[in-house]
């Protein structure tokens, strides 16, 4: 059974046309993750919710933003794709107490033209 | 800032040998560390957790070992197999939910 899950697993879109990522979770997790991954590099945290308080890294760029209306759901917004966020977007979730595993969903694989 | 680093970057392995990957980094103040698979375009798949306060855990053929004066974990794999081709990456949790990855070992388990 998918614990996360993220829609859709591959995204096209153009130069500047904003998108959107979604991201749900069956695991009640308080922690939501986005996650930029680019070709045979690390993952690179983008920003956290742990429950609705929101946690953004200080290298993150302005043109990425999310939104967790509940629990279960976490969105990424990419306001004006440039050629460089093509990348794939992971979405993870964690309990947010000790010990702490975190659980990631499939990706979605992002293709800005 | 916490640094994480992987060495090999790649390995290439006749099936059946027993193998160790690397991982290093900056700040001993950690909470946690995980050791995470990852398949050609897949997410990541939990191997270990190993928690601050111990010194390894083992799953199976897997065995992760955490030495936190030193900032190095090592990943021991033994008796590999072709199906254990993958991309390997640890985790540095630190507090605050701050997750930190290192950028990979990729390795080829070859029949």
């Amino acid at each position: 059974d998918a614990m996360v899950i993220q829609n859709p697993r591959y995204q096209v879109t153009q130069f500047g046309k904003p998108v959107t990522l979604s991201c749900s979770q069956t695991l009640n997790h308080n922690v939501m993750y986005w996650y930029q991954q680019k070709s045979s590099q690390a993952p690179k945290l983008l920003f956290h919710y742990y429950d609705k308080d929101f946690n953004n890294e200080a290298d993150t760029p302005d043109n990425f933003q999310s939104r967790r209306p509940n629990t279960s759901f976490c969105f990424l917004d990419i306001r004006s794709p440039g050629l460089g966020d093509a990348a794939m977007y992971l979405c993870a979730t964690s309990r947010g107490g000790a010990p702490d595993t975190q659980y990631f969903g499939p990706g979605t694989r992002l293709t800005v033209l | 800032k916490q640094e994480v680093t992987q060495i090999p970057a790649a390995l290439s392995v006749p099936e059946g040998e027993n193998l160790v990957l690397n991982c290093s980094f900056t700040d001993s103040a950690i909470y946690n560390l995980q050791w995470f698979r990852q398949d050609p375009g897949k997410g990541l798949t939990s191997l270990l957790l190993i928690q601050s306060s111990q010194r390894e855990q083992t799953s199976g053929r897997l065995n992760a070992s955490l030495d936190k004066s030193s900032g190095r974990s090592t990943l021991y794999i033994a008796a590999s197999q072709p199906g254990d081709s993958a991309t390997y990456l640890c985790a540095v949790i630190g507090y605050g939910q701050n997750f930190v990855f290192g950028p990979g070992t990729r390795l080829s388990v070859l029949p």
